[in-house]
């Protein structure tokens, strides 16, 4: 059973402020992780998809890498639409989520 | 574009059975694999299971024996059913849509909260 980290936790940032949240697999899923935006009472929007592609009509400042264990989603400058809770997810078997990173305003 | 949406009873008893369908509309249900997924309060998103739109299912090892995922094509909908609930199964259940087995999942319902209580 393959688990997902995410770290930070949390974390408090700025307008216009460039972000970087990071996720870890127990063990190698080559680039089948996926990044997710979540906002309260709504639907979770799909980021990123396969490590580094960027799903059709998300804005640039978002981008993705990596691959094995390690990846990374990086905001590049930080809208007020951006401030929510980012999750990454595996799909290289039985899906399974990251704990979650809220983004907060500062 | 395509929507989802969840509909069912939010509040079910422990040792019942909580039914869930999600309606798809602005797009068929055919050629697609449709997920649940679920979230318990302070807790991560947790994948249930999915159904092809040709009745092939695949499911969470630790939720299999309890579930049962339906489709009914004719009406752009599919279904779920988790029998023998405790109050470790209140979450907010989202339906989602992927393209392929390896889950992506590209378009989400808004989700709906179920509580299991007496």
């Amino acid at each position: 059973d393959i688990q997902m980290t995410q770290s930070p936790s949390s974390l408090s940032a700025s307008v216009g402020d460039r972000v970087t949240i990071t996720c870890r697999a127990s063990q190698s899923i080559s680039s089948y992780l996926n990044w997710y935006q979540h906002k309260a009472g709504k639907a979770p929007k799909l980021l990123i998809y396969t490590a580094s592609n960027l799903q059709s009509g998300v804005p640039s400042r978002f981008s993705g890498s990596g691959s094995g264990t390690d990846f990374t989603l990086t905001i590049s400058s930080l809208q007020p639409e951006d401030f929510a809770t980012y999750y990454c997810q595996q799909s290289y078997s039985t899906p399974r989520f990251g704990q979650g990173t809220k983004v907060e305003i500062k | 574009q395509v929507q989802l949406q969840e509909s069912g009873p939010g509040l079910v008893k422990p040792s019942e059975t909580l039914s869930l369908t999600c309606s798809v509309s602005g797009g068929s249900i055919s050629g697609y694999y449709w997920s649940w997924i679920r979230q318990p309060p302070g807790k991560t998103l947790e994948w249930i299971g999915y159904i092809y739109y040709n009745g092939g299912t695949d499911f969470n090892p630790s939720l299999k024996s309890r579930v049962t995922i339906s489709i009914d094509t004719s009406k752009n909908q599919f279904s779920l059913k988790l029998n023998s609930v405790t109050a470790a199964d209140t979450a907010v259940y989202y339906c989602a849509r992927h393209a392929s087995s390896s889950a992506k999942f590209d378009s989400w319902g808004q989700g709906t909260l179920v509580t299991v209580s007496s």
